[in-house]
C-alpha cells in the first residue's frame, strides 16, 4: 500500500540549480528513506533518517524531516546531468510487519 | 562483483505460460524481498523472507509462489501468466528484518503476450 506521496510529481530544472523534493505520510514512523531509480535500472538507497532526527547531510544531498508535519524533503544542490532519475521516499511505519512503505515517486529531469 | 543479481533482465512470454525469475545476494544479508512496479512507477511489496522464513506475504495471486532453498537465494515462480502480470519485478536485500537500507536488483521487465 503507498503511504508516502511525493511531491511535484515531475520537476525539470536546469543543471547548478537547487532541486526539491518532499514527501508526505500519514503514520508515525520509525524512519523515512529516500532512494533514486534510474531509467531501466533498480532503485539505489541514498539515505535514512531516523524518527528523532531533524536532518541529515550526504555529499550534495541533504535531507529534512518534520514529524509533526509527517513530511520530508529531500534536497540537492549543484544539480547534474547524472542526477536525473526518479526519486522514490519510503517510511518504515512503527506498526510496520518490517516492511516498507513507499510514494510513488518524483521525476526529476536536469536539463545541461 | 554484483550485490543483487536477479535473472533474466528481460521475459517475455504468452499468456499461460509459467515462468521463474531467479534472485541472488552476496551481502550476507538475512533479508530478501519481492517487488513488483507497475507502469506508473509503483513499488508494491510481494513477499518477504528472513532467513528462508516467509516474513511477508502480501495479498498476490497465489499462481505466484517465492522459494527461498537458502538465504542467499529467493526465486519467483509464477503460473498461469496474465496479461496483467506484466511489470518489472524487482528483489532486494537488507541486512536484517529491520527496516533499514535495502539493496535492490536491476530488475526484470516481465512482457505477457
Amino acid at each position: 500500500s503507498q503511504q508516502g506521496e511525493e511531491d511535484p510529481q515531475a520537476l525539470s530544472i536546469q543543471e547548478g540549480e537547487n532541486a526539491t523534493m518532499n514527501c508526505s505520510y500519514k503514520t508515525s514512523i520509525n524512519n523515512l528513506q529516500w532512494y533514486r531509480q534510474n531509467s531501466g535500472r533498480g532503485l539505489v538507497h541514498l539515505i535514512l533518517i531516523r524518527s528523532n532526527e531533524r536532518e541529515k547531510h550526504s555529499g550534495r544531498l541533504r535531507v529534512t524531516l518534520d514529524t509533526s508535519k509527517k513530511s520530508s524533503s529531500l534536497l540537492i544542490t549543484a544539480s547534474r546531468a547524472a542526477d536525473t532519475a526518479s526519486y522514490f521516499c519510503a517510511t518504515a511505519p512503527m506498526d510496520s510487519n518490517y516492511q516498507l512503505i513507499w510514494g510513488a515517486g518524483t521525476k526529476l529531469i536536469i536539463k545541461p | 562483483d554484483t550485490a543483487v543479481s536477479q535473472t533474466p533482465k528481460y521475459l517475455v512470454t504468452q499468456m499461460g505460460n509459467d515462468k521463474s525469475i531467479k534472485c541472488e545476494q552476496n551481502l550476507g544479508h538475512d533479508t530478501m524481498y519481492w517487488y513488483k512496479q507497475d507502469s506508473k512507477k509503483f513499488l508494491k511489496i510481494m513477499f518477504s523472507y528472513n532467513n528462508k522464513e516467509l516474513i511477508i506475504n502480501e495479498t498476490v495471486p497465489n499462481r505466484f509462489s517465492p522459494k527461498s532453498p537458502d538465504k542467499a537465494h529467493l526465486n519467483l515462480h509464477i503460473n498461469s501468466l496474465e496479461l496483467g502480470d506484466s511489470a518489472v519485478y524487482f528483489c532486494a536485500s537488507s541486512q536484517d528484518r529491520r527496516v533499514r537500507g535495502y539493496t535492490f536488483g536491476s530488475g526484470t521487465r516481465l512482457t505477457v503476450v
